[in-house]
């Protein structure tokens, strides 16, 4: 099946500092790529939706100047946190839909990073 | 409004046993249901995924229905085993309106015993 590649897997900062998630689509091209975050022993909640060469819808709540989002290929999006503190600490998590922009493809998602800010 | 709910919330059964996890949904208009599987500590893994016009979809021991008129979907997993053990996930992915976005359950935790 196809692959999403997330990295890293876990990252450890000092609060303040900004932090860049990568994920990519392995095997196929992504025009939409999604970013969610996980607290322990929660569901999934999504943060915002990457759309390729344009500007990432975010949900309400997240904020943009916070969680800064660029999806400049097919392949690739990226998910910077910036100056990030310890409440910033969570899973995060990204997924790709397959097929040619439609809404019927498979979703797959990366393996999920590991942020602590200490 | 689109609402996901999943039952059992947690589940532990013997090794062997044949299994049934249960999604409804509230709202009929969607794309698609997908059923994944998570691992603590993991991203999620795709397990089945059934479009709107489909009446079930099969993997291996699984077996994913469909009945969207109802607004439930099942996961059924035979002779359940250890490795088995995970948070199942469904999610809907809406196509009107508001509802044109993933909506997630809360998942079952399940845990098969050898």
């Amino acid at each position: 099946g196809a692959v999403v590649s997330q990295h890293p897997s876990r990252v450890i900062c000092k609060s303040g500092t900004s932090v860049k998630i990568e994920c990519r689509s392995l095997d196929f091209q992504a025009t939409t790529m999604f970013w969610y975050r996980q607290f322990p022993k929660q569901s999934l909640m999504l943060m915002a939706t990457s759309n390729e060469g344009s500007k990432a819808t975010y949900e309400q709540g997240v904020e943009k100047d916070k969680f800064l989002i660029n999806h400049a290929s097919l392949t690739l999006s990226t998910l910077t946190v910036t100056s990030a503190h310890p409440e910033d600490s969570s899973f995060y998590i990204c997924s790709a839909r397959s097929g040619a922009g439609g809404h019927t493809g498979e979703l797959f998602f990366g393996e999920g990073s590991r942020l602590t800010v200490l | 409004k689109q609402e996901v709910t999943q039952i059992p919330a947690a589940l532990s059964v013997p090794e062997g046993e044949n299994l049934v996890l249960n999604c409804s949904f509230t709202d009929s208009a969607i794309y698609n249901l997908q059923w994944f599987r998570q691992d603590p500590g993991k991203g999620l893994t795709s397990l089945l995924l059934i479009q709107s016009s489909q009446r079930e979809q099969t993997s291996g021991r699984l077996n994913a229905s469909l009945d969207k008129s109802s607004g439930r979907s099942t996961l059924y997993i035979a002779a359940s085993q250890p490795g088995d053990s995970a948070t199942y996930l469904c999610a809907v992915y809406g196509n009107a309106g508001n509802n044109r976005k993933l909506i997630w359950g809360l998942g079952t935790s399940l845990a098969v015993n050898p």
